[in-house]
């Protein structure tokens, strides 16, 4: 299986843009590139998902490098409530060994201050 | 409302129990995953099923059992091989497609006493 690696911790001031790092350098050319958040003692939440473009949504924009060996996720104004831990996540869409897995890496805790 | 729900949300059992966490999703996804979460850790696999009457064994299967009977219906026995079964365990769904995203339960804390 593709493998993503992210910093284990991050920090922000309030009101400002996070970005938080991806990289997948074993990346095939069908995997799509997810992010996924947890907040404590909850289950994860959908962030945000893509290809080969960048991706805007309400939550956060992803961009993709153009290798797409490596993607950030960007909080554009970060607030308290999105302090949580953070995973980049490749699902395989080619039907190999690995299709429908969602295999999730250890994330990047993103610590907020007020 | 659709959504996945997780019964119960705490669960304590003595060892050498086996014990059954139900997850339902009223989704109609085709795929779900179940997870197990160790403090200050990520999640790890335990198994994943992307059609009704089939699944197949993740990361951490070992001492875990699944059924998929059901579209709707996924549970995970922890059996008594389970050497350390105390966690917080995770279910999620999605319609199957790596391009959609996966919807989670808000978890089983099981405590093994």
């Amino acid at each position: 299986d593709a493998k993503t690696t992210q910093p284990n911790s991050m920090e922000s001031n309030e009101e400002e843009p996070v970005h938080l790092p991806c990289n997948h350098s074993t990346i095939s050319g069908t995997d799509y590139i997810h992010w996924y958040r947890q907040l404590p003692s909850q289950g994860p939440e959908y962030v945000i998902h893509g290809l080969t473009s960048n991706v805007n949504n309400r939550m956060a924009s992803l961009a993709i490098a153009e290798d797409r060996k490596s993607s950030t996720l960007i909080l554009h104004r970060a607030t308290l409530r999105d302090a949580a831990v953070y995973y980049c996540i490749l699902r395989d869409a080619a039907g190999g060994t690995s299709y429908g897995k969602l295999t999730f890496g250890q994330g990047t805790i993103l610590t907020v201050h007020p | 409302d659709g959504g996945i729900t997780q019964s119960p949300k705490y669960l304590f059992r003595k060892e050498g129990q086996n014990v059954t966490l139900s997850c339902e999703q009223n989704l109609n996804h085709d795929a779900m995953y179940w997870y197990r979460q160790d403090p200050g850790q990520g999640l790890r696999l335990i198994y994943y099923s992307q059609i009704v009457n089939d699944f197949q064994k993740g990361d951490i299967a070992e001492g875990y059992s699944v059924s998929r009977e059901k579209k709707e219906s996924f549970p995970l026995t922890v059996t008594s091989a389970q050497k350390n079964p105390t966690a917080f365990y995770l279910c999620a769904s999605s319609p199957g497609r790596s391009s959609t995203e996966a919807f989670f339960g808000q978890g089983t804390r099981l405590t093994v006493v």
